[in-house]
């Protein structure tokens, strides 16, 4: 089975911190994504990356950034946390092929 | 901008009944539709999915019913068990490749013994 790991369950930083979000696939994906999941919001797509060192903007970008050096690692990155960026984070990988996605668990995010 | 919008946010159904979730889209090149299921402290986890060369694709208790002229795909679930309980997503994207996949807000279906 392919397992999507996310590095933390829960997370609780200061407004203006710098987060690190890792997320960690073992199935050879070439396709890596960050979402937020908010209630009454679904699921919006924040980041993607379809290769190593390869990303695209998704629907909701601002105040994030990532980075893929290795194929199995995709992390989200806020550079400032702000209290409107409390959610929570779910990491997903798809093969080039595409089709299935295979989501973490999740990673709930509170900025204080 | 919504380019998939899903009804009803929640929905409370008793055993054996046949939830019906509802989704319509905006995108005319979205040729690939997917359910995801969620439940409590797990990611979503997708349950099935229709191309829209088909009206209707069951696996199971699951059925997708898909009206292309009326851009709207629903998600029926036979003999509903308390076990469904779960947040449903549909979703759409342009192919069955590369193409990022975009959600609809999500259903939070409960199913009372």
């Amino acid at each position: 089975d392919v397992k999507v790991t996310q590095s933390s369950r829960y997370l609780v930083k200061r407004t203006g911190e710098k987060v690190f979000l890792e997320c960690v696939q073992d199935m050879d994906h070439e396709n890596m994504f960050w979402y937020r999941q908010d209630p009454g919001l679904g699921l919006r797509l924040i980041y993607f990356s379809y290769d190593v060192k390869m990303k695209e903007k998704g629907d909701i970008p601002e105040g994030y950034s990532v980075s893929r050096e290795k194929k199995e690692r995709f992390s989200l990155i806020l550079e400032s946390a702000s209290t409107n960026q409390t959610s929570m984070y779910l990491c997903a990988s798809r093969p080039d092929r595409g089709g299935k996605l295979f989501f973490g668990s999740g990673t709930q995010l509170s900025v204080l | 901008q919504q380019q998939v919008k899903q009804s009803p946010q929640s929905l409370i159904v008793q055993k054996g009944g046949i939830p019906i979730i509802n989704c319509a889209y905006e995108n005319t090149a979205f040729d690939y539709f997917p359910w995801y299921q969620q439940f409590p402290g797990k990611g979503p986890a997708l349950l099935i999915a229709i191309r829209p060369d088909v009206s209707e694709k069951k696996e199971g208790r699951f059925t997708i019913s898909f009206n292309k002229s009326a851009k709207q795909f629903s998600l029926h679930i036979m003999d509903s068990q308390p076990g469904d309980s779960a947040t449903y997503f549909c979703a759409a994207s342009h192919s069955f490749g590369n193409e990022k996949l975009t959600f609809g807000t999500g259903t939070r279906l409960t199913i009372i013994p």
